[in-house]
């Protein structure tokens, strides 16, 4: 059965750091994966998307996402942050098998402080 | 373009009702799917609905029930209401379901006392 695990509930960080969300993901197919974002009462964002092709994905607002197939990970990084990107991230995958219904993980909620 | 809309915004229940939420999608997306959000179990798939069809369904009970009109405007029902039925609930809309991931809508916020 397809999971989705991220590794770090809540995650401190100064603004103007750089950061890493971990997320990793078990499934018997091929996958498709997502960040997304949510800021306090709102619904989620979509940040970036892998589909296929090149394992580095760029998204929106500085974040970026490696896929590594092989350690079947999709961590999330941004070089540095800025205190508006504090919110929850959710990471998720879909397959076939799920009928390509979005398989969310727990959450991690980063917070930056000056 | 205009977003994926639910209405309402937040509603107040009392056991034993029932509910409607509505979501209308992002114009010339087919697909829309339902999620619920808590605080223990996260976010959950309730099911999708593409071409007025359910075409995937999560793990819930039959209380949970939706529907897609031509227009692609999709509600959704929960009837006898329990406490733990009280989640954001949020709808999502795509072209086709599949690879060109999701948007969402701002949810629903059903609080049932």
């Amino acid at each position: 059965a397809q999971s989705v695990t991220q590794l770090d509930s809540q995650v401190p960080v100064f603004e103007e750091a750089p950061v890493e969300l971990r997320c990793n993901y078990s499934s018997s197919v091929s996958v498709y994966l997502f960040w997304y974002v949510q800021y306090p009462n709102q619904g989620l964002q979509l940040l970036l998307k892998y589909l296929s092709g090149s394992t580095l994905v760029k998204g929106i607002n500085g974040f970026e996402a490696e896929f590594n197939k092989s350690q079947t990970s999709f961590h999330l990084r941004k070089p540095s942050v800025h205190i508006s990107d504090t919110a929850e991230y959710f990471c998720a995958v879909s397959d076939i098998n799920s009928g390509y219904a979005l398989n969310f993980g727990k959450g991690t909620s980063l917070l930056v402080t000056p | 373009k205009a977003g994926v809309t639910q209405t309402p915004r937040y509603l107040i229940k009392t056991r034993g009702q029932q509910v409607t939420l509505s979501c209308s999608p992002i114009s010339g997306h087919r697909s829309v799917s339902w999620y619920q959000q808590t605080p223990g179990q996260g976010l959950q798939f309730l099911f999708e609905y593409f071409s007025e069809t359910q075409r995937n369904k999560g793990n819930f009970p039959g209380r949970f029930s939706g529907r897609q009109f031509s227009n692609s405007r999709s509600e959704m029902n929960v009837s006898t209401l329990e406490l733990g039925d009280s989640a954001l609930y949020l709808c999502a809309s795509s072209f086709d379901g599949q690879s060109n991931g999701y948007t969402f809508g701002s949810g629903t916020r059903l609080t049932v006392v």
